[in-house]
């Protein structure tokens, strides 16, 4: 069974205190890797897709990475409103996207 | 920008009763999902839909679920006798196609209370 990890659970960061979160996945066949935000009582937003190992995309001050076992989420320079929690899923059926269970990021001014 | 939309955004009901959530995806998806969130808890696939058929389904969607396009623009999510375990989020999704390249858009999710 499709395997999607997220680490850490949570995140404190002060405001332009730069870091990372981490997705590490186990699939066979992966066909897809991506990331929404989702903020409290809204329903995911998308923010990248990224397919191939070595792969980056990068939105504001979000950028994304890809290898073949893990992806992550590199936040640089935050401001209090990239507080949220961030998914990780990803497509290994012809249909189905896996979730993590998400960052929840707080970012202090 | 073109967005998922789901009616009602709150519904409670009692224990045994249908409840029928509503959706109405991007007009030029083809694809169309339901998935779940019990509160805390990870966001949990429930089933595509593509072609007026179901296209895969998760262990979850027994046979107490159900979907329908009864028109062109509406998907709707029919749970025949709730239970208190069915009080979660849920949402709708659509994609134009099943691929990396097209990311599936949600919308704003039906909060479901039984009790």
């Amino acid at each position: 069974e499709d395997q999607v990890t997220q680490s850490p659970e949570a995140l404190r960061l002060q405001e332009g205190e730069s870091s990372s979160l981490n997705c590490s996945y186990t699939v066979s066949g992966l066909r897809g890797l991506f990331w929404y935000r989702q903020d409290p009582g809204k329903g995911p937003e998308f923010l990248f897709t990224l397919y191939s190992a070595g792969e980056e995309k990068e939105k504001e001050r979000l950028k994304a990475t890809l290898t073949k076992k893990e992806s992550f989420l590199h936040i640089t320079a935050p401001k209090p409103e990239d507080s949220a929690t961030y998914l990780c899923a990803v497509q290994a059926s012809d249909y189905k996207l896996s979730f993590g269970a998400g960052t929840t990021v707080t970012v202090r001014a | 920008e073109p967005e998922v939309t789901q009616t009602p955004s709150h519904q409670v009901t009692q224990m045994g009763q249908e409840v029928i959530l509503r959706c109405v995806p991007i007009s030029n998806h083809l694809y169309f999902y339901w998935y779940r969130q019990i509160l805390g808890q990870k966001v949990e696939f429930l089933v595509s839909f593509y072609n007026n058929e179901i296209s895969e389904k998760s262990e979850i969607f027994d046979d107490q679920f159900s979907v329908e396009r009864p028109d062109g623009s509406n998907f709707t999510l029919k749970i025949r006798s709730t239970k208190l375990e069915d009080s979660a989020m849920y949402f709708c999704a659509s994609r134009t196609k099943p691929s990396y390249n097209s990311p599936l858009h949600f919308g704003n999710g039906t909060r479901l209370t039984v009790t």
